[in-house]
Order: C-alpha cells, then sequence, then structure tokens
C-alpha cells in the first residue's frame, strides 16, 4: 500500500534552515507529482509547494517562494523541502501528499516544524 | 488566487440524519483539459487528512456511498446522506486547477 513517511522536523530558530524528507513506499514514485501542504497548530490546510514527475515544473505558494525549495531524488523514493529563513508563521505540521487524478490522494502522517526562540 | 468560501464553519448533526456543506469559489476554476478539480477531504481529530471526492463527485475507493458530491462553476456540496458516529472532524474542499492550489476554512461535523 501507499507509505508518505516525513521526517526531519523540529525546532528551530527564527532565520533558521531545516531539510524536510518524505520517503515514499508502495507505489512508482518516479511517475508521480507530489506535493507539501501544512496545518499551522489549529488552523486549517494551506498547499505549500508541488513537484512533477521529473522536476522540470515547481509551484510554490507566494508566502514561501526564494524561501523553501522543492526537490525529489527518484532513485531514493524521496521527496524534499529546503526551508530557509524560516519565520514564526512556518510553524506547521507539514504533509507530504501524492497527486492522482489532479488532486492530493495519499498523505504522510506529517511532521511537526516549530519556528521559535 | 481562488478563495474558496465553506458554509457553514460548525455543523451539528443527529446520528442518522443528512448533512450538507457548501463549498463557493471567487472564480469558476475549469481546466483546459475540461475536468474541474474541485475535491472533499476530511481529517478525524490527530490524523491526517483522507480525500473523499475529486473531480466534484467521483468517489475514492472506499468512501462509504453516503458520501456524494455535485456542483457546477463556482457552487460546490458535499452531502452526508445518513451521519454516522465516524463522520466527525474537519471537512475541507480544495481546487486544484488554478495554481496555488487552494482550501476552504474547513466545517467541523459533529454529532448532536
Amino acid at each position: 500500500q501507499v507509505q508518505l513517511v516525513e521526517s526531519g522536523g523540529g525546532v528551530v530558530q527564527p532565520g533558521g534552515s531545516l531539510r524536510l524528507s518524505c520517503i515514499a513506499s508502495g507505489f512508482s514514485f518516479r511517475i508521480y507529482a507530489m506535493h507539501w501542504v501544512r496545518q499551522a497548530p489549529g488552523r486549517g490546510l494551506e498547499w505549500v509547494a508541488c513537484m512533477n514527475f521529473d522536476g522540470s515544473d515547481i509551484q510554490y505558494v507566494d508566502s514561501v517562494k526564494a524561501r523553501f525549495t522543492i526537490s525529489r531524488d527518484n532513485s531514493k523514493n524521496t521527496l524534499y523541502l529546503q526551508v530557509n529563513s524560516l519565520r514564526p508563521e512556518d510553524t506547521a505540521v507539514y504533509y507530504c501528499v501524492r497527486d492522482a487524478f489532479g488532486s492530493l490522494d495519499s498523505w504522510g502522517q506529517g511532521v511537526l516544524l516549530t519556528v521559535s526562540s | 488566487d481562488v478563495v474558496m468560501t465553506q458554509s457553514p464553519l460548525s455543523l451539528s448533526v443527529t446520528l442518522g440524519q443528512p448533512a450538507s456543506i457548501s463549498c463557493r469559489s471567487s472564480q469558476s476554476f475549469v481546466h483546459s483539459d475540461g475536468n474541474t478539480y474541485l475535491n472533499w477531504f476530511h481529517q478525524r481529530p490527530g490524523q491526517s487528512p483522507r480525500r473523499l471526492i475529486y473531480k466534484v463527485s467521483n468517489r475514492d475507493s472506499g468512501v462509504p456511498d453516503r458520501f456524494s458530491g455535485s456542483g457546477s462553476g463556482t457552487d460546490f456540496t458535499l452531502k452526508i446522506s445518513r451521519v454516522e458516529a465516524e463522520d466527525v472532524g474537519l471537512y475541507y474542499c480544495m481546487q486544484g486547477t488554478h495554481w496555488p492550489w487552494t482550501f476552504g476554512q474547513g466545517t467541523k461535523v459533529e454529532i448532536k
């Protein structure tokens, strides 16, 4: 079955950096677009970034452009999110999500990133 | 950005009774491929979201048939024909046609 396992979260000071990872299994990772979606504590869902199957097309929400970088290594079935210049408002659970039928069909369990001094 | 507005934001329903959630968008989002990428998700407390409906009315595998999606243009609806205890939680609509993809605020469903 489809499994997406995120890791790399933690507590970071404002202005700091971190790299989130997502290891995929149970499906052909290399043919799927992948996304990151976040959810601040007690808040709703916010789409963050997307990369198509081969990395040739990337999209970001405006609030993270120039600070976050999505990437993937298809040989390792792994999706990444490099997060730089972190702000307190970036505090959230970050979900790794597969794209099927132009939508978000399979979600990881999420990883918590806390930005605090 | 396409703004997705859900109503109501909170719903208290008696077991076995129907429930309906509305999702309205600030503009139409028919993709150039002809599809309308309107999706519904359910998030139980402490869990990751789960997709229920994609492309307006297509139920995901394993989703009970008491869930149905409908609508067109800028007006969409998720209906639960008979609410069960496991249906509690938050429901989100989301458009996946125009970047950035955008979610509604969420509707909290609880049992009366």
